[in-house]
């Protein structure tokens, strides 16, 4: 398989579940990201990482907790979310964090949160 | 920090009228700006970005300092140029990331 990787495509937690999201990319990118889709409001840019390293955290509550153990895998994981969260967490790649500004996207894990 | 504005949520035109999808920033320093789309059932992806000053699928963008603007144009719309479209610009700093408009949904009719 190619490019950008999510799963799965679809899930649905209760707000004491822990769950987590995977994304894998087969690009040979060093830097992954968390974006946040949801309704009516800007895609919001979560985590940042480049080479494994976490180099942008933007105020995002720590319910949200993101892994990166290589440079072609990220994860987040889920605990104690709210209903608020329910929303298309998209993943993307790019060559390197430092890059002209190419994002390659997964097809997005929509989350519901009850 | 560089904020994007893309003022439509919709634009409706017919096949064959022009496009112009609009996009003001506010920046310091020098912008880069990128256009993404999102077709039906597709994922986001790459349209164009300003630096290359090329034209794909039609489509091209000027970026336009005194105005701050950096609108997406197309003289002829396609059926298949319905889509939601994305004005980006990049931040640059420790790490380059994208900071997305609120996305203007294009739709083209016969």
């Amino acid at each position: 398989e190619t490019g950008v990787t999510q799963t799965p495509r679809h899930l649905v937690m209760g707000m004491t579940n822990k769950k987590s999201l995977k994304c894998e990319q087969h690009l040979g990118h060093n830097a992954m990201y968390w974006y946040k889709q949801s309704a009516k409001k800007p895609l919001e840019l979560m985590f940042v990482y480049s080479l494994e390293e976490r180099v942008e955290n933007n105020s995002v509550p720590s319910r949200f907790s993101p892994e990166c153990p290589n440079s072609s895998h990220l994860f987040l994981h889920l605990h104690t979310l709210q209903p608020e969260d329910s929303a298309l967490y998209l993943c993307a790649s790019s060559l390197t964090s430092g890059g002209a500004g190419e994002l390659f996207f997964g097809e997005g894990s929509r989350l519901t949160v009850l | 920090a560089q904020r994007v504005t893309q003022p439509e949520k919709l634009l409706s035109v017919f096949k064959g009228a022009p496009v112009e999808l609009k996009c003001n920033y506010s920046y310091s320093g020098s912008p880069e700006l990128f256009w993404y789309v999102q077709y039906s059932r597709q994922r986001l992806q790459l349209l164009l970005r300003h630096i290359s000053r090329e034209s794909i699928k039609g489509f091209t963008a000027d970026l336009n300092k005194g105005e701050t603007s950096f609108h997406l144009k197309k003289p002829f719309a396609q059926e298949e140029d319905s889509a939601m479209y994305y004005c980006a610009p990049l931040n640059t700093g420790t790490a380059s990331k994208l900071t997305f408009g609120t996305g203007t949904r294009l739709q083209v009719t016969l």
